[in-house]
């Protein structure tokens, strides 16, 4: 089956400590994204990538940092640098990264103990 | 003025009503147009997208109004299994005016009653 997959589905970190979340695709789409949602707010754009090899801050980028090594993988670190982590981190990706419609993934629920 | 705007609600709609809400966008440029659903805690889905003529799909209809710059959603003969958030989605345009990524609106929270 095609799709997004992120991984794990909830995670807890410990204040301070970095965390990594997962996201793969095989749909073979160049655009990859992350976004961060707090309960009942929007979604908020944290990264993208246009290309592999590359990517952009979004809004919010701050404490976070990605890489895109490969077509399929575009991995999101939660830094200790971030000041409030909890949150639904969503990822997506599109065909290009223009005009086309966003597909997500199931999303990682993180909690900061 | 933000780029793309939505009322929150909650709309409480009794089941089998007609529901309808708009969205406004804030860029006459933008050129892609969307509507996906949220359930609650999940991530949001695409319903379908808006082009120039309208769109229909079963008892959903999606319509543009370029002159006006918004675009809405209608429901039909609503179930209870609608009830979720329906986000609004624009493609946002680089300062050159080229096309760029989406831009989500926050959402309206639509409640369908027994």
């Amino acid at each position: 089956d095609g799709g997004i997959t992120q991984s794990p589905k909830y995670l807890f970190r410990k204040e301070g400590q970095n965390v990594t979340l997962s996201c793969e695709q095989n749909l073979n789409h160049d655009a990859m994204y992350w976004y961060r949602q707090d309960p009942g707010q929007g979604l908020r754009l944290i990264y993208y990538s246009q290309i592999v090899n590359d990517f952009q801050k979004g809004d919010i980028a701050e404490g976070y940092s990605v890489s895109r090594e490969k077509k399929e993988s575009f991995p999101l670190t939660v830094t200790s640098a971030q000041k409030n982590p909890t949150a639904f981190y969503l990822c997506a990706s599109s065909i290009t990264h223009t005009l086309n419609e966003q597909f997500f993934g199931p999303g990682t629920r993180l909690t900061v103990l | 003025r933000k780029e793309v705007e939505q009322d929150p609600g909650p709309f409480n709609v009794p089941e089998g009503a007609t529901v309808a809400f708009n969205c406004t966008y804030s860029n006459s440029a933008s050129q892609s147009f969307f509507w996906y659903r949220q359930d609650c805690r999940k991530e949001p889905k695409l319903l379908m997208s808006v082009y120039s003529s309208g769109n229909e799909d079963g008892r959903f209809t999606a319509q543009l109004n370029r002159a006006s710059q918004y675009i809405s959603l209608l429901i039909r003969d609503s179930k209870l299994s609608d009830s979720a958030t329906y986000l609004c989605v624009v493609n946002i345009l680089t300062s050159g005016g080229g096309a760029d990524g989406l831009t989500f609106g926050k959402g309206t929270h639509l409640i369908i009653q027994p």
